[in-house]
């Protein structure tokens, strides 16, 4: 059965450092998405994407933060100058259209 | 403003006692609805979802939910816990606002006593 995955599993990095998240979306679907859930508290919408381009975006997802569709699998999250609070686990999900999304089994980054 | 509100962020039940999680969302659009089931250190699995049609849903694992539009309500059930059960539940509502967008609930941890 076809799944959305993502590397690394874990990425630990310092403060101020760039980091790109990628991810592997199931590879007949046309809508991509990015989440986070801090330790302890609830799944939070950061973006999607379609048609190579943001469609929607959360007050979180600001400058620091872009997505990229390099080719034609991977779908990346980058992340330009780390905060220790941007520790969490970020999801990537893609659906084949609009309603019922799959999840990545995540990356935590844990920022130091 | 749309949100999504999960009463109880714990929940206990007995072994093959009924398992009732609650959530209600206020939305302007019409929502696509949704339960998501997180075990430890894994990622979000889609439990049942509710587009449109029939208002009562079935999903995985025994588990149901019910839209009632009127209470702006989409309570998951499931007539007999499992131990297996024990997990973090999410509901969350899809919105089509000119992108698409998910909101979580902030989830009801089960558990489920011998």
């Amino acid at each position: 059965e076809p799944e959305v995955t993502q590397t690394p599993s874990h990425q630990v990095t310092q403060m101020g450092q760039e980091v790109i998240l990628r991810c592997v979306p199931i590879s007949n679907h046309l809508y991509f998405y990015w989440y986070r859930q801090i330790l302890g508290q609830k799944v939070e919408f950061l973006v999607s994407f379609y048609n190579n381009e943001i469609s929607e975006k959360s007050e979180i997802f600001d400058d620091q933060f872009s997505v990229e569709r390099p080719d034609g699998s991977n779908f990346t999250l980058k992340i330009r100058s780390t905060k220790l609070e941007d520790s969490a686990m970020y999801f990537c999900a893609s659906s084949p259209e609009t309603t019922e999304q799959y999840f990545g089994p995540g990356t935590r980054l844990t920022v130091t | 403003a749309q949100s999504v509100t999960q009463l109880g962020s714990h929940v206990s039940v007995s072994e093959g006692a009924l398992v009732l999680l609650r959530c209600n969302y206020s939305s302007s659009v019409p929502p696509y609805l949704f339960w998501y089931v997180q075990y430890p250190n894994q990622g979000l699995q889609l439990l049942l979802k509710y587009t449109t049609g029939a208002t009562l849903v079935k999903g995985i694992n025994g588990f149901e939910a019910e839209f009632k539009k009127s209470e702006t309500s989409f309570h998951l059930t499931k007539p007999s816990a499992h131990m297996s059960d024990a997990a973090e539940y999410f509901c969350a509502v899809t919105l089509n606002t000119g992108g698409f967008k998910t909101i979580f609930g902030a989830g009801t941890r089960l558990f489920v006593k011998a």
